[in-house]
């Protein structure tokens, strides 16, 4: 069935560390893809999103290509700050005729310390 | 701004009480969805509603019920509450495929943290 798979956390980094985080999917069909942050005490956000293969979503310094020939969709940032401590989501999304269908990875976790 | 509101950030409630989660979004948003979030399991798809009066089961309604009388408001019924619904409920909204595309984002509510003891 359709799935996504982040990376386990937490992950905790120095400021102005590069940040990795790998997100994994299986979908049958053709899926956008996702990554939604959730700050302490917040709900969840978009961050960024791509809706084909080779499309490249950024924001707020955070990068994350759809490929296709890996089905990955790993968010990168170069340089991490303390107010980047949160937690993540990778999501996909498909149709099912009129119905959409959202997949969540469990999220991971990320401390940047000072 | 899209504001999705939860009318309670924390709430407590006894065993057997039937408990009202109410969400309210401000941004004429066809869609609305009822999730909850555990450690380790992430978000999990309660009930979702596409327009006024219509609704759907998502992957765990056991034990829940929803109501959409209006289009701004959305809410989550827990019928006769057990301690395995201790959660945090989240609330999300969003366009409909056909106003702003296939790829409308999800805008949540900050969540309400639902004890039952």
């Amino acid at each position: 069935g359709d799935s996504v798979t982040q990376m386990e956390g937490p992950v905790t980094l120095s400021e102005e560390a590069f940040l990795t985080i790998n997100c994994t999917y299986t979908a049958t069909g053709y899926p956008s893809l996702f990554w939604y942050v959730q700050y302490p005490g917040e709900g969840l956000q978009l961050l960024l999103k791509a809706t084909k293969a080779d499309d490249k979503g950024s924001n707020k310094g955070f990068e994350a290509t759809y490929r296709k020939e890996t089905t990955s969709f790993h968010l990168e940032k170069g340089s991490v700050q303390v107010s980047d401590s949160a937690v993540y989501f990778c999501a996909l999304s498909l149709y099912a005729g009129n119905n959409r269908k959202l997949i969540w990875g469990l999220g991971t976790s990320l401390a940047v310390n000072p | 701004d899209v504001k999705v509101t939860q009318s309670s950030r924390y709430l407590v409630k006894r065993t057997g009480e039937k408990v009202f989660l109410e969400c309210v979004q401000d941004m004429d948003h066809e869609n609305m969805f009822w999730y909850r979030q555990d450690p380790g399991l992430g978000l999990r798809l309660i009930y979702f509603s596409y327009d006024v009066k219509m609704k759907e089961k998502g992957d765990i309604p056991e034990g829940y019920s929803v109501s959409r009388e209006k289009k701004e408001r959305f809410s989550l019924i827990l019928e006769s509450a057990s301690t395995s619904q201790t959660s945090m409920y989240l609330c999300a909204s969003s366009y409909s495929a056909g106003r702003q595309g296939r790829n409308s984002p999800l805008h949540f509510g900050n969540g309400t943290r639902l004890t039952v003891t």
